[in-house]
């Protein structure tokens, strides 16, 4: 099994709807990240939390919000989607002073 | 001015090439650098770590030069199986002492046979 998941792996949603991404981790990370990646943009990171406590905006925040629900569990919310938020959206974690992350599989995100 | 620039590339190279890809960034208090690969449509994946004194992990050697603030990328004897987006990867200091890397845009690689 895969140590980090995220579901839905594809999803297309209308404007104005709101949708939740979930995350899980079996790999015992404190910290866990949400990303977006858009061609030519590279990822860019919306949210992170280094424990289930600690909730951090990161440089594109607006317009999501997320969830740390458990140490293994971290879900982005979009409260009303717009045609701009399609793009694929990983979630990661990492533990230690390295940084090293780990990914999920991504969500494909289109909003209509 | 980015804080992480790559060239974007495609770098096209015949198998067996070497190739090699440079990284700049621009916060001098930055201590952690990275290479990640990511194949399309995938997520990305540590290929490896950088080290001040430099490091090699077969075919792939990773330097870091602090004073110019770059990092590089090594391929030797590159394989069809290289092909893909290697992805320069800093952390980046945040004002509060917590820190969160920095993900360059990526440089394509497409090795051809």
């Amino acid at each position: 099994d895969a140590d980090v998941t995220q579901t839905p792996r594809n999803r297309i949603t209308k404007t104005g709807k709101r949708i939740m991404l979930e995350c899980s981790q079996t790999k015992g990370h404190d910290r866990m990240y949400w990303y977006r990646q858009d061609p030519g943009l590279g990822l860019r990171l919306i949210y992170y939390s280094f424990d289930v406590k600690d909730i951090n905006k990161g440089e594109i925040s607006d317009g999501y919000s997320v969830s740390r629900q458990a140490q293994a569990k971290f879900s982005l919310s979009l409260e009303s989607a717009i045609p701009n938020q399609t793009a694929l959206y990983f979630c990661a974690t990492s533990v230690g002073q390295q940084e090293t992350q780990y990914f999920g599989p991504g969500t494909r995100l289109l909003v209509l | 001015r980015k804080e992480v620039e790559q060239d974007p590339g495609p770098f096209n190279v015949p198998e067996g090439a070497t190739v090699a890809f440079n990284c700049t960034y621009s916060n001098s208090a930055s201590q952690s650098f990275f290479w990640y690969r990511q194949d399309c449509r995938k997520e990305p994946k540590l290929l490896m770590s950088v080290y001040s004194s430099g490091n090699e992990d077969g075919r792939f050697t990773a330097q870091l030069n602090r004073a110019s603030q770059y990092i590089s990328l090594l391929i030797r004897d590159s394989k069809l199986s290289d092909s893909a987006t290697y992805l320069c990867v800093v952390n980046v200091p945040e004002d509060t002492g917590r820190r969160a890397l920095t993900f360059g845009s990526g440089t394509r690689l497409q090795v051809q046979p």
